[in-house]
């Protein structure tokens, strides 16, 4: 099965920082690949699908980006209300497998 | 709107089996697949397979093979998730997820329920 690796595991970022969140997939998975942010006691939410389209309603300081099997997701302007945990997942085929998560504070 | 909304929490002895349902509404129930993906408490995301509500097939994770059983009642558009042989390893929160565009299988989800706490213990 394919891995998905995220780095770092956890962050502390100052209100207004530009914050990048890292996803290495361990074979290729074209553009097959979603960011989610979970909320703390919350259901995660679709933030960004094919590697760098932004889900409808999404604030647009969230983007996502891939360079092979290297996929970042990039906070321009951290915001309090980014605290949350976020998970990428690859979908190009089955197993679906998410990464361990990033969880993200402000500092 | 669309809309999934999940059975409620359920505490189960080891050895048990664990119904959830997904109750969806808002869209056409027999076009988007519906996932279950599990998360343990302060883990991460487990996907455990699909069901196409059109045709009531599955797929489901190796792990799960031969424990899970997800089904389909089309008549009031709800998806079930069936887990057996429960134990302590279990307990986690079950979501229903729906597929977005693309291959139904194998997509990302754009639509989750509120999630189904399961507790297993003796």
């Amino acid at each position: 099965d394919i891995q998905m690796t995220q780095s770092p595991s956890s962050l502390s970022a100052s209100v207004g920082d530009r914050v990048i969140i890292a996803c290495r997939a361990s074979q290729g998975i074209s553009n097959f690949l979603a960011w989610y942010q979970q909320k703390p006691g919350k259901v995660p939410k679709l933030l960004i699908y094919g590697a760098s389209t932004l889900q409808s309603g999404v604030p647009s300081r969230f983007s996502g980006s891939r360079s092979g099997t290297d996929f970042t997701l990039t906070i321009s302007s951290l915001q309090p209300e980014d605290v949350a945990t976020y998970y990428c997942q690859k979908y190009n085929s089955a197993p679906i497998t998410f990464g361990q998560g990033t969880r993200l504070e402000i500092k | 709107q669309v809309q999934l909304v999940q059975s409620g929490a359920e505490v189960k002895k080891p050895g048990a089996s664990v119904r959830v349902s997904c109750k969806t509404s808002g869209y056409t129930f027999s076009v988007y697949y519906i996932h279950w993906v599990r998360q343990a408490p302060g883990q991460g995301l487990e996907w455990m397979g699909w069901v196409s509500p059109n045709s009531g097939g599955t797929t489901y994770a190796q792990k799960f093979q031969g424990r899970v059983t997800m089904t389909r009642d089309t008549s009031i558009d709800t998806a079930y998730m069936e887990l057996d042989s429960l134990t302590s390893d279990d307990t986690a929160v079950y979501y229903c997820a729906r597929a977005g565009v693309g291959v139904p299988g194998a997509t990302y989800f754009d639509y989750w329920g509120q999630g189904t706490l399961v507790t297993v213990s003796s």
